[in-house]
C-alpha cells in the first residue's frame, strides 16, 4: 500500500521560513496536497495540486513536488500559522492517503 | 455558503453497526465526489472512503473493507456510511468532505461526528 511520511514535528521562529516535508515513493508523479488543522478545529486544505493556493490562503504558504518528496512552504511564519499539516494524495492502488501529519511550533 | 453537516455518531458496543449522514448545501452536490476522513483521539488524519458523483466508483481503506459502506442520495444531497462490525480501533471523529475530482484534494469538510465503539 502506498504511505507518506512526514517528520513528526518542526519549529521556526516568528517571521522565519517553515518547511514541511512528505515523502512517498514517485509522489512528483502525483498530485499533493496540504491541510492545515488546529486543535478542535477540521482541516483546513491549503494548497492543492502541488503549487495552487484555495481563495482566502494567505500568500505565505507555497508548495512544491518533485522526485519523491512534496513540501509546503511558509515564509514569515506568524504565531496563527501553529498547527498540525498534513500532506495527502491520491494513489491508484492505495486510493487516498495522509501523512502522519507534522506539528508546527511557532516560538 | 457551502456547508456539510454530519450527523449519526455516537456510542456502540463492539461489533455492533451505526450510520452517520452528512448533509451538504451551497454548491451542486450531485458533480462532486464525496470522502468520509476519521482522526483518532489525539491521533492523525485516516481517508476512509470515497464515492463518485453517480456512485460508479467507490473506494475503502483496507481496515474497513467488507464493514463499512458509503453510498450516496444525489436527490437529498447527503452521503453516508454504513459502519457495520465495529470494533474499539474505529473510534474517531468522522468528518465528510467534498473531493475535487481531477486534483483529488478535499476543499470541504464538516464539523466532524464523534463515534464511540467501547462496552
Amino acid at each position: 500500500s502506498y504511505e507518506l511520511t512526514q517528520s513528526p514535528s518542526v519549529s521556526v521562529s516568528p517571521g522565519q521560513t517553515a518547511s514541511i516535508t512528505c515523502s512517498g515513493d514517485k509522489l512528483g508523479e502525483k498530485y499533493a496536497c496540504w491541510y492545515q488543522q488546529k486543535p478542535g478545529q477540521s482541516p483546513v486544505l491549503v494548497i492543492y495540486q502541488d503549487t495552487k493556493r484555495p481563495s482566502g490562503i494567505p500568500e505565505r504558504f507555497s508548495g512544491s513536488n518533485s522526485g519523491n518528496t512534496a513540501t509546503l512552504t511558509i515564509s514569515g511564519t506568524q504565531a496563527m500559522d501553529e498547527a498540525d499539516y498534513y500532506c495527502q494524495a491520491w494513489d491508484s492502488s492505495t486510493a487516498g492517503v495522509f501523512g502522519g501529519g507534522t506539528k508546527l511550533t511557532v516560538l | 455558503e457551502v456547508q456539510l453537516v454530519e450527523s449519526g455518531g455516537g456510542l456502540v458496543q463492539p461489533g455492533g453497526s451505526l450510520r452517520l449522514s452528512c448533509a451538504a448545501s451551497g454548491f451542486t452536490f450531485a458533480s462532486y465526489w464525496m470522502t468520509w476522513v476519521r482522526q483518532a483521539p489525539g491521533k492523525g488524519l485516516e481517508w476512509v472512503a470515497s464515492i463518485k458523483q453517480d456512485g460508479s466508483e467507490i473506494y475503502y481503506v483496507g481496515s474497513v473493507k467488507g464493514r463499512f459502506t458509503i453510498s450516496r442520495d444525489n436527490s437529498k444531497n447527503s452521503v453516508f456510511l454504513q459502519m457495520n462490525s465495529l470494533r474499539d480501533e474505529d473510534t474517531a471523529v468522522y468528518y465528510c468532505a467534498r473531493q475535487w475530482e481531477l486534483q483529488r484534494a478535499f476543499d470541504i469538510w464538516g464539523q466532524g461526528t464523534m463515534v464511540t465503539v467501547s462496552s
